[in-house]
């Protein structure tokens, strides 16, 4: 049982416009959710997080929403650049993130020039 | 570079052998996680200790793995009699469990093989 979930597996932006990606999560225990960006052949690298006493946090280019009667959460990039181009990652703890996380299966963001 | 490193990056073996990892996090982080990523699918958590103390296994860390940190700083994950399925991305990742929220931070993985 896919306890988060990214239902799309990709996405095509021009670059200069919003990318703006999903995810939904089914625990009502989560109550920290953070983004990871991942290269071919790398290691996630950390994005931006987000606890669940807020709705909102920004940092430059990106914002993550989150909509905790809706169990959902959404990264916006703007504006996307070509070096956005990764596959990005949703993951979500219940320990503030000091515990597991449970990643979404990823989803594939192009920017194109 | 003070990030999270992980040796080899990529081991390649045969069914049947045993194959050992290491993982060196960020020198200040207490905690310290396995993860392990498939095609198409995202990281899984496999175990993570905090200081030398295995917290937590996840099912998915059947008897043939095993992983340790002997004095709180690197750790190693074996997997001994290695099988096709365990061919994937080792993911080792590590945080410092502070007082509120914690970020895991990755290192770059150690792609195995196993013909």
């Amino acid at each position: 049982d896919q306890q988060v979930k990214q239902n799309s597996p990709s996405l095509s932006v021009q670059e200069g416009r919003i990318s703006i990606l999903n995810c939904d999560y089914t625990n009502s225990m989560f109550d920290y959710f953070l983004w990871y960006k991942k290269y071919p052949a790398e290691g996630p690298t950390f994005l931006i997080s987000i606890s669940s006493i807020k709705d909102k946090n920004e940092d430059g280019r990106f914002t993550v929403f989150l909509n905790k009667s809706a169990k959902h959460l959404s990264l916006h990039i703007v504006p996307s650049q070509p070096g956005d181009s990764a596959v990005y990652f949703c993951a979500a703890s219940d320990g503030g993130g000091s515990e597991k996380l449970v990643f979404g299966k990823g989803m594939k963001l192009t920017v194109n020039p | 570079d003070t990030g999270v490193s992980q040796n080899p990056r990529h081991k390649i073996t045969k069914r049947g052998q045993n194959v050992t990892f290491r993982c060196d996090p960020i020198s200040e982080h207490n905690r310290l996680y396995w993860y392990r990523q498939t095609l198409g699918q995202g990281p899984e958590f496999l175990t993570y200790f905090q200081n030398e103390a295995q917290l937590e296994k996840s099912r998915l860390l059947s008897d043939r793995f095993s992983a340790e940190r002997p004095k709180g700083s690197f750790s190693t994950l074996e997997i001994q009699r290695t099988e096709q399925g365990d061919s994937a991305m080792y993911l080792c990742a590590s945080s410092f469990r502070g007082r509120d929220t914690d970020t895991q931070y990755f290192g770059p993985g150690t792609r195995l093989t196993v013909l």
